[in-house]
């Protein structure tokens, strides 16, 4: 069973504008939730990562924003530029075992100039 | 190196043939794991190595599917009388230890005919 649910599947943005994602979780023991972006044929890259915590981390364009109550976190990308166009997957594990990460399915993100 | 090496890149095999996917992590990193990248899908959790510790196998699909990782670098991913599902990307990522960032390698794309 898929752990961690994404949406949306694909989203289209134009130059400029802000991307956001979503992520939902059920297993309430999660407690570390990273971003990773993959453009095709590169394998994954940490992009950013939150901790239950904060409700919310910036680093430059990259914002996660996390509720726990709801047990949602998301990805918003300000400025959307072309070179952001690529597969965004938000991911979750605990912390005694951070290694063992339970993906989402995955948002493709196409920046039209 | 300076990233996660993976080979080959690309196989076809026929089906019920077996074959070998080989990771080398990056120097230092004593945590290295597998994951499974099936088309349209997430990353699904296949095996983890930390140092001299028994391997996490949980994620292993069927017991066609073996890893092995020799002098706590090198892993190899075997799988046995592959199937047509077994068709995806196979990642390889490593890190300095459990709970720190995880580097992924670019795949071995694996189509099984």
């Amino acid at each position: 069973q898929q752990q961690v649910k994404q949406s949306p599947q694909s989203l289209i943005v134009q130059k400029g504008g802000i991307s956001i994602i979503n992520c939902a979780y059920e297993n309430t023991a999660f407690d570390y939730f990273p971003w990773y972006q993959q453009f095709p044929g590169k394998g994954p890259a940490l992009l950013i990562a939150i901790r239950p915590d904060v409700s919310e981390k910036k680093e430059g364009r990259f914002t996660i924003s996390f509720n726990k109550s709801a047990k949602q976190f998301s990805l918003h990308i300000m400025d959307s530029q072309p070179g952001d166009s690529a597969t965004y997957f938000c991911a979750a594990s605990r912390r005694s075992n951070d290694y063992k990460l339970s993906f989402g399915a995955g948002t493709t993100v196409t920046v039209r100039a | 190196g300076a990233g996660v090496s993976q080979s080959p890149s690309n196989k076809v095999t026929e089906k019920g043939k077996d074959v070998e996917l080989r990771c080398d992590p990056i120097s230092g990193h004593t945590a290295l794991y597998w994951y499974r990248q099936s088309l349209g899908q997430g990353l699904e959790f296949l095996i983890y190595f930390q140092g001299n510790s028994a391997p996490d196998k949980s994620g292993l699909p069927s017991d066609r599917f073996s890893a092995e990782r020799t002098g706590g670098s090198v892993s190899t991913l075997t799988i046995q009388r592959t199937q047509q599902e077994d068709s995806a990307v196979y990642l390889c990522a490593s890190s300095g230890n459990s709970g720190n960032t995880i580097y992924f390698g670019e795949g071995s794309w694996l189509t099984v005919v």
